[in-house]
């Protein structure tokens, strides 16, 4: 199928470690979602890609945290020197339009940080 | 802050018994709100939205009700089956150009055959 792809799945790093999680959303989609999902609590926004426009930041959480958006299309997140606290299920979403209401979600991320 | 709650974290219901999962919402200037379910191990599917100029909307299955007096949403399962066995998100679009939706906690819907 042709939906939202992360990798890796699962990920688990040492405390002070970079990691690098990717996005590969759906062709042809303008906007890209990064949310981080703790143990039974909801999404927590990160950054938001819009087209061409400057991404929306505001939601990361520290500057340990950045993204980048290559041509448009695959995203990856970056975490510099986990912390335990950075462990959760790190989600990508992607809509047609800026600003779509229906978004399509990957699998996500699992990453402990130990 | 602005907030999106759930008023129940667990429901549980009989096969073929209607479910109602409730949720509220404190940013009156919201233009849409959607419902999400997510079940185990994957990622939110999106099920059905509603603009804030409506009150009811209706999908297969699914109902969502609007009220803005109370600032309150609700998603209504006709017929559940156990594959509604899922955890359901109310989600906000802030109007205004504000694109990022504010999920809820979640409430999760366990299904007995």
């Amino acid at each position: 199928g042709a939906g939202v792809s992360q990798s890796p799945s699962n990920k688990v790093t040492e405390k002070g470690k970079d990691v690098e999680l990717r996005c590969d959303p759906i062709s042809g989609h303008t906007a890209l979602y990064w949310y981080r999902q703790s143990l039974g609590q909801g999404l927590e926004f990160l950054i938001y890609f819009q087209g061409n426009s400057a991404p929306d930041k505001s939601g990361l959480p520290s500057d340990r945290f950045s993204a980048e958006r290559t041509g448009g299309s695959v995203s990856t997140l970056t975490i510099q020197r986990t912390q335990q606290e950075d462990s959760a299920v790190y989600l990508c979403a992607s809509s047609l339009l800026v600003g779509g209401k229906e978004q399509y979600f990957g699998p996500g991320t699992r990453l402990t940080v130990t | 802050g602005e907030s999106v709650g759930l008023h129940l974290p667990t429901l549980s219901v009989q096969e073929g018994d209607n479910s109602i999962i409730n949720c509220a919402y404190s940013n009156s200037a919201s233009d849409y709100f959607i419902w999400y379910k997510q079940e185990s191990g994957k990622g939110p599917q999106f099920i059905i939205d509603i603009r804030s100029n409506m009150d009811k909307r209706q999908g297969q299955r699914v109902t969502v009700l609007l009220n803005k007096t109370v600032k309150h949403l609700s998603l209504q399962i006709a017929a559940t089956q156990p594959g509604d066995s899922a955890v359901y998100f109310c989600a906000e679009r802030g109007a205004g150009g504000s694109y990022i939706p504010t999920f809820g906690r979640g409430t999760s819907l366990i299904v007995h055959p």
